[in-house]
């Protein structure tokens, strides 16, 4: 089955920095990569996602970008508020189910 | 649009007994749901996919007889923990794909269930 990997598993950054989290996935037959921000006790929030035929989207201040050769996607932030800090999990979709990586915990700093 | 909703957000009850939690598509018709479990600083694990009519396909290693899925409409699947135990205590959270805009999930609130 699908196998992905998310780093770092926490990140502390200065309020109007950038943050970058970087996932890997094992299976090359994965073709939608969504990204959530999960807020303690509360569900997952779909922030933004793209689809294997593209490389990058942008949405405000949430990017993504997607390298299929090398089988890894990124979600950077930028210009971070307080209200960014929260869990972001990223997950590899593959024959309907989607695959979790660990989370990455951010912590923006005022 | 795309709201997922979760009923109750929290259940606490005693070792033995029976919940029952709903998952319920607001304003779309959900082809698919699924249930996933959640322990406390982890990421999501898949338990089951539910298909409105059919019954529904566990992941490997969760129980069927102890997980019971319903998804008797296109807006709403029940999941079942038969005779809770501690160990069962986690966040269960519901997601449902609207099968118009596939393949985003959208994601429930979550119920925090305690076993004592």
């Amino acid at each position: 089955g699908e196998n992905v990997e998310q780093h770092p598993s926490t990140l502390s950054v200065q309020e109007g920095d950038s943050a970058v989290i970087k996932c890997t996935y094992s299976d090359s037959a994965s073709n939608y990569f969504p990204w959530y921000k999960q807020e303690l006790g509360k569900g997952p929030q779909l922030i933004i996602d793209i689809r294997s035929n593209v490389g990058e989207k942008k949405d405000q201040r949430i990017a993504v970008t997607l390298n299929k050769t090398a089988k890894h996607f990124s979600l950077h932030i930028t210009e971070t508020q307080p209200e960014d800090s929260a869990v972001y999990f990223c997950a590899a979709d593959n024959d309907y189910k989607l695959s979790f990586g660990a989370g990455t915990t951010v912590t923006v700093r005022a | 649009g795309a709201v997922v909703s979760q009923h109750p957000s929290r259940v606490i009850c005693k070792s033995g007994t029976s919940v029952k939690i709903e998952c319920r598509s607001l304003d779309f018709q959900a082809t698919t749901m699924f249930w996933y479990r959640q322990f406390p600083k982890q990421s999501l694990m898949l338990m089951a996919t539910s298909n409105e009519g059919s019954k529904a396909t566990y992941e490997q290693g969760v129980e069927k007889d102890k997980f019971l899925i319903n998804h008797a409409s296109l807006t709403l699947s029940t999941l079942t923990v038969t005779s809770a135990h501690p160990e069962d205590s986690s966040f269960y959270i519901c997601s449902a794909i609207s099968g118009r805009g596939y393949p985003e999930q959208f994601f429930g609130p979550g119920t925090r269930l305690t076993v004592l």
